[in-house]
């Protein structure tokens, strides 16, 4: 399967720790984006990247979060001193990098994130 | 307000039924539209992709745009238990070069035999 790959699929931590999710995205892509869902809700856009370069971060992404994708391959999540309020899905998503940027893009079946 | 809005449902069909799911939205920049199908714990899949105004048939699945009222719809005709999922518009704002999504709240489909 060449689709979109995320690990873990479920993380379950404390309140306070550091987590880190990876995701993989189709090989051909050069961009990929990061989505957080919460229950009964869309997914909400959190960063963007065309190859290694993060080119755009929402208000959404508090200082404890950190986005990297080096060589422009997979790309790592981490989220720093977590709180009650991170739970929720994290999904990434990538597509190939168009002349107006949107091609369709695709999902991996995200990261379900539970703080204790 | 949202910038784009979607019931929520539940909605409930026989097996068979034409289904209707509609999202409105408030800017008048997105261009691309996009509906999703969602199941329980998986990520959303990619079913239609529309650029501005117009319909978009493939097999069951109709989607329709009408951007002079700001309004789009997914049509499913022959409805299955299968299709029983959440299903989520997205539009992108033509005037980014990125492509980010905008997601409505998602319709819960149910389809019962």
């Amino acid at each position: 399967d060449t689709g979109v790959s995320q690990n873990p699929r479920h993380k379950i931590t404390k309140r306070g720790q550091n987590v880190t999710f990876r995701c993989d995205p189709i090989s051909e892509h050069n961009r990929l984006y990061w989505y957080r869902q919460t229950l009964g809700q869309g997914p909400e856009f959190l960063t963007y990247f065309q190859n290694e370069a993060q080119l755009e971060k929402s208000r959404l992404l508090s200082d404890r979060f950190s986005a990297e994708r080096p060589k422009g391959s997979f790309s790592t999540l981490e989220i720093q001193r977590t709180e009650q309020g991170d739970s929720a899905m994290y999904l990434c998503a990538s597509s190939l990098g168009g002349g107006n940027g949107n091609q369709p893009q695709h999902f991996g079946d995200g990261t379900r994130l539970s703080i204790l | 307000q949202k910038e784009v809005e979607q019931d929520p449902g539940p909605l409930s069909v026989p097996e068979g039924a034409i289904v209707s799911l509609n999202c409105t939205y408030s800017n008048s920049a997105f261009q691309y539209f996009m509906w999703y199908r969602q199941y329980s714990r998986k990520g959303p899949e990619l079913l239609m992709y529309t650029y501005s105004s117009g319909n978009k048939e493939d097999g069951r699945f109709t989607a329709q745009v009408d951007k002079s009222s700001k309004y789009i719809s997914l049509f499913i005709r022959d409805s299955q238990p299968s299709d029983s999922a959440t299903y989520l518009c997205a539009m992108i704002d033509g005037g980014t070069s990125y492509g980010k999504l905008t997601f409505g709240q998602g319709t819960i489909l149910t389809v019962h035999p």
